[in-house]
C-alpha cells in the first residue's frame, strides 16, 4: 500500500528559531492532510489540517504548506518554544476511500533553551 | 471537557489470558478506531467503527476483536494475547467517519504480554 514518510527522524533547534518538519506522501488521491503532535506519555493531538484545494494554511505559530506537484507537506513552527518539543507526524486520508488514514512515522523535535 | 478516555493506562498480562481495553468518548462521535504504536512503525489501525453495530478491519486486525454496542464505547478485546501484541494502544474518535475530519485520541494504554 502507499505510505506517508518523513525526511528527518530528529530535528534539534534553539528556542526562538523557526522549525520546519517535512513529510512526503505517495498517494496522489489523498485530499486531506493533518499534522499531529505527540508529547511524551500522551496521545497524539491535532495541530492543523489542510485540504487539497489549498496550498497553505496558517494557525497560531504554525503553518502547513502543501505541494501537490511533488507530494510534499511541511509544518512550520514559528519562534519554537521548549513546550514544542514532541514527536510530530503527518497523516493523509482520501475522501471516499478507505477509512484507514495513513500516518507517517514521526519526527522528533527537540528544542534547546 | 471533550475527551476520549481509555482504561487501563498500563496493563501487564500473560500469554493467553483474555483482556479488554475500554474506550469511551463524550463527543457523540460516529467514528471510532483503535491503533497500535510500535517503534519505527508508527501508528497502525487495528479496527474502526463508522457507527453503532458497524465495525471493520484496519491494517492489523489479527488477534483483536472489537464491538460497538453503544455510540460512546468501543472496547478492544484480546481473546488470547501473545507477546507480539505488546505495544502502545490508542483509541480515537472523529465526528465524521474519519474521512475528512481530525481524530481525537485517548491517552494510550501500554500493554505488556509476558
Amino acid at each position: 500500500g502507499e505510505s506517508v514518510g518523513l525526511h528527518l527522524p530528529t530535528l534539534s533547534v534553539q528556542e526562538g528559531d523557526n522549525s520546519i518538519i517535512n513529510c512526503a506522501y505517495s498517494n496522489s488521491a489523498s485530499d486531506y492532510f493533518i499534522w499531529y503532535k505527540q508529547e511524551s506519555g500522551k496521545g497524539p493531538q491535532f495541530i492543523i489540517d489542510i485540504r487539497s484545494n489549498m496550498d497553505k494554511r496558517q494557525g497560531q505559530r504554525v503553518t502547513v504548506l502543501l505541494n501537490k506537484t511533488v507530494k510534499h507537506l511541511s509544518l512550520q513552527i514559528a519562534a519554537t518554544q521548549p513546550g514544542d518539543s514532541a514527536v510530530y507526524f503527518c497523516a493523509e486520508n482520501r475522501s471516499g476511500g478507505s477509512y484507514i488514514p495513513t500516518f507517517g512515522r514521526g519526527t522528533s523535535l527537540i528544542v534547546h533553551p | 471537557e471533550a475527551q476520549v478516555t481509555q482504561n487501563p493506562r498500563y496493563l501487564i498480562t500473560v500469554t493467553g489470558k483474555k483482556l479488554t481495553v475500554t474506550c469511551s468518548q463524550n463527543m457523540n462521535h460516529e467514528y471510532m478506531s483503535w491503533y497500535r504504536q510500535d517503534p519505527g512503525l508508527g501508528l497502525r489501525q487495528i479496527y474502526y467503527s463508522m457507527n453503532v453495530e458497524v465495525t471493520d478491519k484496519g491494517d492489523v486486525p489479527e488477534g483483536y476483536k472489537v464491538s460497538r454496542k453503544e455510540k460512546r464505547n468501543f472496547p478492544l478485546i484480546l481473546e488470547s494475547p501473545s507477546p507480539n501484541q505488546t505495544s502502545l494502544y490508542f483509541c480515537a474518535s472523529s465526528s465524521s467517519a474519519g474521512l475528512g475530519e481530525k481524530l481525537f485520541f485517548g491517552s494510550g494504554t501500554q500493554l505488556s504480554v509476558l
